[in-house]
């Protein structure tokens, strides 16, 4: 079974600051998606960014970054020049060709000011 | 279109009784997810819908849940007989299905055992 793991329980960083959350996963599949999550204290989760693993390029948005490793099955995400409203917790998930996705533990980040 | 939609919010039972949520999906979503959340935890997946075809239940569905997505617009996941380790925040996601679409999720339904 494919699996998510974030051995990150908590981090911290100063406002202004960089970032970065770790993701491994284990599949045995060739082509998946991989997708960082995040979720509020208001309960909604909501997408950051996603990574086709066909794709060598790493994907950006805004300050937001991926590392995606593929032989090393790592997808760590950089969230750069942090802000106060970043904080939330954050969950790595990784889509299987049955389409549903698969979560990690998360990671709680707090911005300190 | 205002998003994913879950009503209730909050849901307080007693243990023995049954429950019943809804979700309304995106409209033109064709796929829709039923997933669990205990505190500090990972969602964890429940079932999954493409239009009104039931396609996978988790293991963790056992007996006492059922959930359905009649003519493939709304869905229901009912609890009967509920118990305490039922409580948990209970999500409803929906994606149009195509390529790396992510899922839209909605606020979830948080619901209490007593």
């Amino acid at each position: 079974a494919q699996t998510v793991t974030q051995s990150q329980p908590e981090m911290s960083v100063q406002e202004a600051e960089t970032v970065t959350l770790s993701c491994t996963y284990d599949t045995s599949e060739s082509d998946y998606y991989l997708f960082w999550y995040k979720q509020p204290p208001s309960r909604q989760m909501i997408l950051v960014i996603r990574q086709e693993a066909y794709k060598q390029q790493n994907a950006t948005e805004n300050r937001f970054s991926v590392n995606f490793q593929k032989a090393a099955k790592s997808f760590s995400l950089k969230i750069s020049d942090s802000q106060l409203g970043d904080a939330a917790m954050y969950f790595c998930a990784y889509r299987t060709g049955a389409q549903k996705l698969v979560f990690g533990q998360g990671t709680r980040l707090t911005i300190n000011p | 279109d205002t998003g994913v939609s879950q009503d209730p919010r909050h849901k307080i039972t007693k243990r023995g009784q049954n429950v019943t949520f809804r979700c309304d999906p995106i409209s033109e979503h064709n796929r829709l997810y039923w997933y669990r959340q205990t505190l500090g935890q990972g969602p964890e997946f429940l079932t999954y819908f493409q239009n009104e075809a039931q396609l996978e239940k988790s293991r963790l569905l056992s007996d006492r849940f059922s959930a359905e997505r009649p003519k493939g617009s709304f869905s229901t996941l009912e609890i009967q007989r509920t118990e305490q380790g039922d409580s948990a925040m209970y999500l409803c996601a929906s994606r149009l299905g195509q390529g790396s679409d992510g899922y839209t999720f909605g606020s979830g339904t948080r619901l209490t055992v007593v």
